[in-house]
């Protein structure tokens, strides 16, 4: 079965300090990992993704995400949070291979950065 | 280019009603999903269409449809409606030209459904 973990409903943290939002994944074969952020009443927008290659991609915001095959994780990092970081993070996974395969999303990490 | 537009924004409908929505996605691009987001139970994915053709479908009953035209609009119907159908349906659209499956999607604003 395919699924995806952000063990965390919220995470804390004060402005100006690193923050991480945390993303396991189970999935067949190679995975496609992405984040996406949702601002209050707003639909999702794309932050980054995994394809192949360097296990370290970089996107939009000063976000970050390191692919860990061996532990499963993708975790969401940024060195330095702003209080407009504040939102509601998914993280999503599709198996490669061919486009039949499905996005799975994680419940959701809400990320709150206080000033 | 402009963004994936849903409409209506916001629906009030009652107990036992149908409503459509719609998507209009992205120019060019392919593949159009839906899914249901609700505060319980986070994004649930309810289907996908290609280029016409159901591809894929979530755990959704059967009063939940959809389709899609050849200009890749597409529409999603529910009917009977629940008080538990309450919820914002986001719909999104990725361009898929190769068949590898590594293109993001994009979503709409979402659609506001309150069913009294």
């Amino acid at each position: 079965a395919q699924s995806v973990a952000q063990p965390e409903d919220q995470v804390n943290v004060a402005e100006g300090n690193p923050l991480t939002v945390k993303c396991t994944y189970s999935v067949s074969g190679n995975p496609y990992l992405f984040w996406y952020v949702q601002y209050p009443n707003r639909g999702l927008q794309f932050l980054l993704k995994y394809i192949t290659g360097d296990n370290l991609v970089k996107g939009s915001y000063g976000f970050e995400a390191e692919f860990n095959k061996s532990q499963t994780s993708f975790h969401l990092k940024k060195p330095s949070a702003l209080v407009s970081d504040s939102a509601l993070y998914f993280c999503a996974v599709r198996a490669s291979g061919n486009n039949f395969n499905k996005f799975y999303f994680g419940s959701g990490t809400k990320l709150n950065v206080k000033p | 280019k402009a963004g994936v537009t849903q409409t209506p924004r916001y629906l009030i409908k009652t107990r036992g009603q149908q409503v459509t929505l719609s998507c209009s996605p992205i120019s060019g691009h392919r593949s159009v999903s839906w899914y249901q987001q609700t505060p319980g139970q986070g994004l649930q994915f309810l289907f996908e269409y290609f280029s016409e053709t159901q591809r894929n479908k979530g755990n959704f009953p059967g009063r939940f449809s959809g389709r899609q035209f050849s200009n890749s609009r597409s529409e999603m119907n529910v009917s009977t409606l629940e008080l538990g159908d309450s919820a914002l349906y986001l719909c999104a659209s990725s361009l898929e030209i190769g068949l590898a499956g590594g293109d993001e999607q994009f979503f709409g604003p979402g659609t506001r459904l309150t069913v009294l």
